[in-house]
Protein backbone atom coordinates (compact mmCIF):
# COMPACT_ATOMS: atom_id res chain seq x y z
CA UNK A 1 0.00 0.00 0.00
CA UNK A 2 1.34 3.12 -0.84
CA UNK A 3 0.36 5.18 2.21
CA UNK A 4 -1.35 8.57 2.13
CA UNK A 5 -0.08 10.91 -0.72
CA UNK A 6 -0.16 14.60 -0.02
CA UNK A 7 1.25 17.04 -2.91
CA UNK A 8 2.66 19.14 -2.85
CA UNK A 9 5.25 18.37 -0.29
CA UNK A 10 6.30 22.27 -0.36
CA UNK A 11 4.68 25.44 -1.13
CA UNK A 12 6.33 29.10 -1.14
CA UNK A 13 3.55 31.59 -2.62
CA UNK A 14 3.05 35.39 -1.73
CA UNK A 15 0.37 36.69 0.63
CA UNK A 16 -3.05 36.80 -1.00
CA UNK A 17 -2.15 33.99 -3.59
CA UNK A 18 -4.68 30.70 -3.49
CA UNK A 19 -3.44 27.92 -2.49
CA UNK A 20 -4.41 24.27 -2.83
CA UNK A 21 -3.15 21.13 -0.54
CA UNK A 22 -4.25 17.80 -2.32
CA UNK A 23 -4.16 14.01 -0.39
CA UNK A 24 -5.21 10.78 -1.97
CA UNK A 25 -6.09 8.28 1.45
CA UNK A 26 -5.45 4.73 1.65
CA UNK A 27 -7.50 2.90 -0.21
CA UNK A 28 -10.66 1.04 1.99
CA UNK A 29 -10.14 4.05 4.50
CA UNK A 30 -13.32 5.84 5.08
CA UNK A 31 -12.22 8.97 7.35
CA UNK A 32 -9.91 11.46 6.10
CA UNK A 33 -8.62 14.06 8.27
CA UNK A 34 -6.95 17.19 7.96
CA UNK A 35 -4.50 18.87 10.49
CA UNK A 36 -2.14 21.93 10.90
CA UNK A 37 0.99 21.96 12.73
CA UNK A 38 3.23 24.86 14.11
CA UNK A 39 5.33 25.66 16.76
CA UNK A 40 3.23 27.33 18.70
CA UNK A 41 0.00 25.77 18.52
CA UNK A 42 0.63 21.76 18.17
CA UNK A 43 -1.30 19.28 15.79
CA UNK A 44 -4.43 21.04 15.37
CA UNK A 45 -7.34 19.23 13.56
CA UNK A 46 -9.07 21.30 10.94
CA UNK A 47 -12.03 19.18 9.41
CA UNK A 48 -12.88 15.50 9.28
CA UNK A 49 -14.60 13.83 6.42
CA UNK A 50 -16.77 10.33 7.02
CA UNK A 51 -17.13 8.74 3.49
CA UNK A 52 -17.01 11.69 1.76
CA UNK A 53 -19.12 14.01 3.85
CA UNK A 54 -17.74 16.81 6.14
CA UNK A 55 -18.36 15.39 9.76
CA UNK A 56 -16.96 18.42 11.35
CA UNK A 57 -15.39 21.97 10.67
CA UNK A 58 -15.00 23.50 13.49
CA UNK A 59 -11.66 23.52 13.80
CA UNK A 60 -10.93 25.61 10.62
CA UNK A 61 -9.74 28.81 11.42
CA UNK A 62 -12.00 31.39 9.34
CA UNK A 63 -13.94 31.88 6.16
CA UNK A 64 -10.71 31.30 3.98
CA UNK A 65 -10.31 28.27 4.34
CA UNK A 66 -12.73 25.35 2.64
CA UNK A 67 -12.28 21.34 2.29
CA UNK A 68 -13.69 19.13 -0.51
CA UNK A 69 -13.76 15.36 -0.96
CA UNK A 70 -15.60 14.83 -4.24
CA UNK A 71 -14.52 10.95 -4.34
CA UNK A 72 -13.26 8.54 -2.04
CA UNK A 73 -9.85 8.91 -3.21
CA UNK A 74 -9.14 12.62 -3.13
CA UNK A 75 -9.51 15.60 -1.25
CA UNK A 76 -8.70 19.45 -1.33
CA UNK A 77 -7.79 21.78 1.09
CA UNK A 78 -8.36 25.10 -0.45
CA UNK A 79 -6.89 28.61 1.19
CA UNK A 80 -8.15 31.93 0.07
CA UNK A 81 -6.68 34.97 0.53
CA UNK A 82 -3.39 33.05 1.88
CA UNK A 83 -1.98 35.31 4.56
CA UNK A 84 1.48 34.87 6.00
CA UNK A 85 0.23 33.67 9.73
CA UNK A 86 -1.28 30.44 7.79
CA UNK A 87 2.37 29.14 7.57
CA UNK A 88 2.90 26.04 8.72
CA UNK A 89 2.91 22.32 7.89
CA UNK A 90 -0.50 20.58 6.40
CA UNK A 91 -1.13 17.19 7.33
CA UNK A 92 -3.81 14.80 5.79
CA UNK A 93 -4.33 11.54 7.59
CA UNK A 94 -6.67 8.40 7.03
CA UNK A 95 -8.73 5.65 8.59
CA UNK A 96 -10.76 2.50 8.76
CA UNK A 97 -13.92 3.14 9.96
CA UNK A 98 -14.50 0.45 11.94
CA UNK A 99 -14.36 1.20 15.72
CA UNK A 100 -11.77 3.75 17.12
CA UNK A 101 -8.62 2.74 14.71
CA UNK A 102 -5.02 4.96 13.80
CA UNK A 103 -4.82 7.30 11.85
CA UNK A 104 -2.43 7.09 9.25
CA UNK A 105 -0.13 10.00 8.11
CA UNK A 106 1.07 11.95 4.38
CA UNK A 107 4.03 13.20 4.26
CA UNK A 108 2.82 16.74 4.79
CA UNK A 109 3.12 19.91 2.84
CA UNK A 110 4.99 22.54 4.19
CA UNK A 111 3.63 25.60 3.56
CA UNK A 112 5.15 28.97 3.49
CA UNK A 113 3.23 32.47 2.51
CA UNK A 114 5.12 35.42 2.19
CA UNK B 1 -15.26 17.88 24.41
CA UNK B 2 -12.08 16.15 25.55
CA UNK B 3 -8.36 17.61 26.89
CA UNK B 4 -5.65 15.50 26.61
CA UNK B 5 -2.27 16.57 28.86
CA UNK B 6 0.84 15.56 28.56
CA UNK B 7 3.99 15.68 30.41
CA UNK B 8 6.73 16.55 30.30
CA UNK B 9 6.91 18.76 27.31
CA UNK B 10 11.00 17.83 26.91
CA UNK B 11 13.05 14.95 28.06
CA UNK B 12 16.60 14.36 28.04
CA UNK B 13 18.05 11.11 28.93
CA UNK B 14 21.16 9.19 28.44
CA UNK B 15 21.76 6.25 26.17
CA UNK B 16 20.27 2.92 27.62
CA UNK B 17 18.34 4.63 30.16
CA UNK B 18 14.44 4.28 30.40
CA UNK B 19 12.09 6.84 29.29
CA UNK B 20 8.27 8.12 30.21
CA UNK B 21 5.84 10.15 29.15
CA UNK B 22 2.47 10.97 30.66
CA UNK B 23 -1.01 11.65 29.23
CA UNK B 24 -4.63 12.47 30.95
CA UNK B 25 -7.53 12.54 29.71
CA UNK B 26 -11.11 14.49 30.76
CA UNK B 27 -14.14 12.29 29.22
CA UNK B 28 -14.42 8.44 30.92
CA UNK B 29 -15.79 8.11 27.11
CA UNK B 30 -12.50 7.95 25.95
CA UNK B 31 -11.38 4.38 24.87
CA UNK B 32 -8.54 4.07 22.51
CA UNK B 33 -5.02 6.01 23.38
CA UNK B 34 -2.18 5.75 20.37
CA UNK B 35 0.94 7.38 20.85
CA UNK B 36 2.73 8.56 17.83
CA UNK B 37 6.49 9.54 17.13
CA UNK B 38 7.27 12.06 15.28
CA UNK B 39 10.91 12.86 13.68
CA UNK B 40 12.22 16.53 12.47
CA UNK B 41 10.65 17.32 9.61
CA UNK B 42 8.78 13.54 9.23
CA UNK B 43 5.39 12.74 9.60
CA UNK B 44 4.06 11.23 13.12
CA UNK B 45 3.94 7.18 13.00
CA UNK B 46 2.33 5.54 15.03
CA UNK B 47 4.21 3.28 17.65
CA UNK B 48 2.05 1.41 19.88
CA UNK B 49 -1.56 1.46 20.95
CA UNK B 50 -4.12 0.84 23.90
CA UNK B 51 -8.06 0.12 23.86
CA UNK B 52 -9.75 0.56 26.99
CA UNK B 53 -10.40 -2.94 28.25
CA UNK B 54 -6.50 -3.50 28.71
CA UNK B 55 -4.01 -2.59 31.33
CA UNK B 56 -0.90 -3.17 29.24
CA UNK B 57 0.74 -3.54 25.83
CA UNK B 58 4.32 -4.40 25.00
CA UNK B 59 6.03 -4.11 21.92
CA UNK B 60 9.59 -4.62 22.60
CA UNK B 61 11.24 -2.23 24.12
CA UNK B 62 8.11 0.20 24.28
CA UNK B 63 4.90 -0.22 26.65
CA UNK B 64 2.09 1.55 27.69
CA UNK B 65 -0.03 1.22 30.44
CA UNK B 66 -3.39 2.37 31.05
CA UNK B 67 -5.44 3.18 33.97
CA UNK B 68 -9.20 4.08 33.82
CA UNK B 69 -10.28 4.87 36.78
CA UNK B 70 -7.64 7.37 37.40
CA UNK B 71 -7.43 8.27 33.57
CA UNK B 72 -3.85 8.56 32.63
CA UNK B 73 -1.49 6.21 30.33
CA UNK B 74 1.75 6.56 30.00
CA UNK B 75 4.65 5.47 27.42
CA UNK B 76 7.18 3.55 28.36
CA UNK B 77 10.69 2.93 26.78
CA UNK B 78 13.80 1.02 27.77
CA UNK B 79 17.00 0.85 26.58
CA UNK B 80 17.13 3.92 24.77
CA UNK B 81 18.60 4.45 21.33
CA UNK B 82 19.67 7.52 20.01
CA UNK B 83 17.15 7.04 17.09
CA UNK B 84 14.67 7.27 19.39
CA UNK B 85 15.40 10.86 19.50
CA UNK B 86 11.76 12.38 18.63
CA UNK B 87 8.67 14.28 19.73
CA UNK B 88 5.88 12.06 20.90
CA UNK B 89 2.28 12.81 21.00
CA UNK B 90 -0.11 10.97 22.74
CA UNK B 91 -3.99 10.77 21.45
CA UNK B 92 -7.20 10.13 23.15
CA UNK B 93 -10.22 8.82 20.83
CA UNK B 94 -13.88 7.68 21.94
CA UNK B 95 -15.88 5.04 19.76
CA UNK B 96 -17.85 7.49 17.91
CA UNK B 97 -16.78 10.01 15.25
CA UNK B 98 -13.12 8.19 14.94
CA UNK B 99 -11.56 12.05 16.37
CA UNK B 100 -8.48 11.76 17.67
CA UNK B 101 -7.59 14.75 20.58
CA UNK B 102 -4.10 15.10 20.51
CA UNK B 103 -1.22 16.19 23.67
CA UNK B 104 0.82 18.53 23.62
CA UNK B 105 3.96 16.67 22.59
CA UNK B 106 6.93 15.46 24.29
CA UNK B 107 10.39 15.65 22.71
CA UNK B 108 12.80 13.05 23.42
CA UNK B 109 16.93 13.94 23.52
CA UNK B 110 18.61 10.16 23.50
CA UNK B 111 21.97 11.48 24.65
CA UNK B 112 25.15 8.74 23.10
Amino acid sequence: DAGVIQSPRHEVTEMGQEVTLRCKPISGHDYLFWYRQTMMRGLELLIYFNNNVPIDDSGMPEDRFSAKMPNASFSTLKIQPSEPRDSAVYFCASSLAAGNQPQHFGDGTRLSIL
Amino acid sequence: GENVEQHPSTLSVQEGDSAVIKCTYSDSASNYFPWYKQELGKRPQLIIDIRSNVGEKKDQRIAVTLNKTAKHFSLHITETQPEDSAVYFCAASMETGNQFYFGTGTSLTVIP
